[in-house]
């Protein structure tokens, strides 16, 4: 069974700045679907962003993009310019290849993002 | 557009009691899950519906049953609940695989 890893429960930036969500995970496919999903204090489950596995470029939304490691395994989530709206759990989100799977995603455990004033 | 919609919003069961979690969504889905999520974890997949009268148990289906006879419409049934079944229950749809989920807005239940 696949596997997915954020080993930081807990991360935290000024407001403006930089930081960097990480996430592993573990699958023998090759064509597979990585997700961020973002979940503020009022539980709702936001995409924030998609990276196809047989795409090479790093996938980008505004001021959240991703670095997509295939090889080893990884795909970080960079949140650039932190507002105090990103304030959230952060979930990854591993899909495996259409046509296996029915599209059942395996999560993370989450990391949970404060954002100081 | 409601998108997925999950009533309700809260509620307390006694151990021993029963229930059902609605779940409708009005994006002609194929695509229809339900997710547990416990104290500072994951979601867990509960059971997975691939359309109309199709449905599958995921990775945590004891205590749980669900059906699909409608495109629209994916109630989870809790038979006898337990405490172990306190949890925020999530339900979420897609068109196809590999394409954004939806989620519902949550059900948080807890089992006195």
């Amino acid at each position: 069974a696949q596997t997915v890893t954020q080993s930081q429960p807990e991360m935290s930036v000024q407001e403006a700045e930089t930081v960097t969500l990480s996430c592993t995970y573990d699958t023998s496919e090759s064509d597979y679907y990585l997700f961020w999903y973002k979940q503020p204090p009022s539980r709702q489950m936001i995409l924030v962003i998609r990276q196809e596995a047989y795409k090479q470029q790093n996938a980008t939304e505004n001021r959240f993009s991703v670095n997509f490691q295939k090889a080893a395994k990884s795909f970080s989530l960079k949140i650039s310019d932190s507002q105090l709206g990103d304030a959230a759990m952060y979930f990854c989100a591993y899909h495996p290849p259409r046509g296996t799977s029915y599209g059942k995603l395996t999560f993370g455990q989450g990391t949970i993002l404060t954002v100081h004033p | 557009n409601a998108g997925v919609t999950q009533t309700p919003k809260f509620r307390i069961l006694k151990i021993g009691q029963s229930m059902t979690l609605q779940c409708a969504q009005d994006m002609n889905h194929n695509y229809m899950y339900w997710y547990r999520q416990d104290p500072g974890m994951g979601l867990k997949l509960i059971y997975y519906s691939v359309g109309a009268g199709i449905t599958d148990k995921g990775e945590v289906p004891n205590g749980y049953n669900v059906s699909r006879s409608t495109t629209e419409d994916f109630p989870l049934r809790l038979e006898l609940a337990a405490p172990s079944q306190t949890s925020v229950y999530f339900c979420a749809s897609r068109m196809g695989q590999g394409t954004e989920a939806f989620f519902g807005q949550g059900t948080r239940l807890t089992v006195v």
